[in-house]
């Protein structure tokens, strides 16, 4: 079974300029979730789809972030415009079990894309 | 949410035993207590979870006294291949997935 990918492995960009990342969860999750880790800093959360609906996107910095999950199979996260300090590692991860289950469902985490914003 | 405390890193040697200890005084009655590795360039992975007593599998085990205030993490026989970063998360099973990482316990394994 193909794990979470994501595409591409390394972006680097101007300042200013725009930048989609992608990710193919396991198939048949139906959670998928971003998160990233600037540079020094833990990993954050971002937000979480259940499938295309976003449940929770408490994480999201601020609106030069966008993303999108439709269809409810693979998703972007877009960075428009980007900035310095939005440079790190965007990690997605994608899990089967929905939001009454229990106990904290594991979730399968991609390799990352790491962002450079110059 | 619960915080969580471990050690920033340890050094262990091939073939020893390696116990990361996580503490989490304030843990919720419906937390459950979570193991993720992290090898460099790599996500992380899940390791073990539980909620209490000692929990076992293929890779490690799980230690939870019975006030859960704190966890550890058991290694057994480690390699060189084993090193990485340990995360300890503690959430509750209703709260939706999201996973709230601390700063990790870098542990580095030596020949």
């Amino acid at each position: 079974e193909a794990g979470v990918t994501q595409f591409p492995s390394h972006s680097v960009i101007e300042k200013g300029q725009t930048v989609t990342l992608r990710c193919d969860p396991i198939s048949g999750h139906d959670n998928l979730y971003w998160y990233r880790r600037v540079m020094g800093k833990e990993i954050k959360f971002l937000l979480h789809f259940v499938k295309e609906s976003k449940q929770d996107e408490s994480g999201m910095p601020n609106n030069r972030f966008l993303a999108e999950r439709t269809g409810g199979t693979y998703s972007t996260l877009k960075v428009q415009p980007a900035e310095l300090e939005d440079s790190g590692v965007y990690f997605c991860a994608s899990s089967t079990v929905g939001l009454a289950a229990a106990p904290q469902d594991t979730q399968y985490f991609g390799p990352g894309t790491r962002l450079t914003v110059l | 949410l619960a915080k969580t405390t471990q050690p920033i890193s340890m050094d262990s040697y091939e073939g020893q035993e390696v116990n990361i200890t996580c503490s989490h005084n304030n843990i919720a009655t419906n937390d459950y207590i979570t193991w993720y590795q992290q090898f460099p360039s790599q996500g992380p992975r899940f390791i073990i979870q539980g909620y209490k007593t000692k929990v076992t599998n293929e890779v490690a085990s799980l230690f939870i006294p019975a006030d859960r205030k704190s966890s550890t993490l058991s290694l057994p026989r480690v390699s060189l291949s084993d090193t990485a970063v340990y995360y300890c998360l503690v959430a509750p099973y209703n709260q939706g997935g999201k996973l709230i990482f601390g700063q990790g316990t870098e542990l580095s394994v030596k020949p």
